[in-house]
C-alpha cells in the first residue's frame, strides 16, 4: 500500500521553464491538496480538490495551476518557473476535507 | 496576528522527561485540531487528532484542547531521542475555508 506517491522527488529548473508535479493516492480518498514548505513559513496551501471534478485556490495559488485528473491523481503545474518557487512541494490526501490529511514524500524543486 | 502560532524552539528535554508543545489559534470557531511530526528531510506524519475539549491519549502522546482559551497542546511522556523532530500543529475551521492551517512548527530535541 503506497499511500500518496509524488514524482519526481527532485528537480532543478531554469527560470521560465515549465513542469508538472504528479501526485497519486491509492487510499480511495476524495480530497487532495498541494502545499509548499519553506523555511520558517510552515506548510502553505497552494490548491486543493475537495472532490473529483472540483478544484479551489488556497493561500498561495499565484504562478500555479492544477488538474484533478481522476479520483486518484492530482497534478500541479508551474507554467513559467521563477526562483521564488524554489521550495519543497507536498501532496496530501484525505477521506474528506474535515478528516486528517496524509502526505506524500515531497518534491524538492530548485529554480535557478 | 498569525492564525496558528507555535514556539519555533528548539525545545530541548532530557531523555525520559515530558516534552510539552503548545499551539494557539485565532479562529474561535475552529473545529478540528491535529498534530503532525516531521523528521528532517521527511514528510509530515499524523500523530494525533482531537475534536472536543479535554485530553486524548494515545500511547506516550496526549493531546489537550481548550477551545475557550484557543490553545491545543501535545505532551510526550518518557521522551526518547527518536522523538527529536519538528512538531506541526494544524487547525481546521470555517474561517479558514474549511482547510487546514498549519503552524510553523516547534523543533524538539531529546538529549540522551
Amino acid at each position: 500500500n503506497a499511500g500518496v506517491t509524488q514524482t519526481p522527488k527532485f528537480q532543478v529548473l531554469k527560470t521560465g521553464q515549465s513542469m508538472t508535479l504528479q501526485c497519486a493516492q491509492d487510499m480511495n480518498h476524495n480530497s487532495m491538496y498541494w502545499y509548499r514548505q519553506d523555511p520558517g513559513m510552515g506548510l502553505r496551501l497552494i490548491y486543493y480538490s475537495a472532490s473529483e471534478g472540483t478544484t479551489d485556490k488556497g493561500e498561495v495559488p499565484n504562478g500555479y495551476n492544477v488538474s484533478r485528473l481522476n479520483k486518484r491523481e492530482f497534478s500541479l503545474r508551474l507554467e513559467s518557473a521563477a526562483p521564488s518557487q524554489t521550495s519543497v512541494y507536498f501532496c496530501a490526501s484525505s477521506e474528506a476535507t474535515q478528516r486528517p490529511q496524509h502526505f506524500g514524500d515531497g518534491t524538492r524543486l530548485s529554480i535557478l | 496576528q498569525k492564525e496558528v502560532e507555535q514556539n519555533s524552539g528548539p525545545l530541548s528535554v532530557p531523555e525520559g522527561a515530558i516534552a510539552s508543545l503548545n499551539c494557539t489559534y485565532s479562529d474561535r470557531g475552529s473545529q478540528s485540531f491535529f498534530w503532525y511530526r516531521q523528521y528532517s528531510g521527511k514528510s509530515p506524519e499524523l500523530i494525533m487528532s482531537i475534536y472536543s475539549n479535554g485530553d486524548k491519549e494515545d500511547g506516550r502522546f496526549t493531546a489537550q484542547l481548550n477551545k475557550a482559551s484557543q490553545y491545543v497542546s501535545l505532551l510526550i511522556r518518557d521522551s526518547q531521542p527518536s522523538d527529536s523532530a519538528t512538531y506541526l500543529c494544524a487547525v481546521r475551521g470555517d474561517n479558514y475555508g474549511q482547510n487546514f492551517v498549519f503552524g510553523p512548527g516547534t523543533r524538539l530535541s531529546v538529549l540522551p
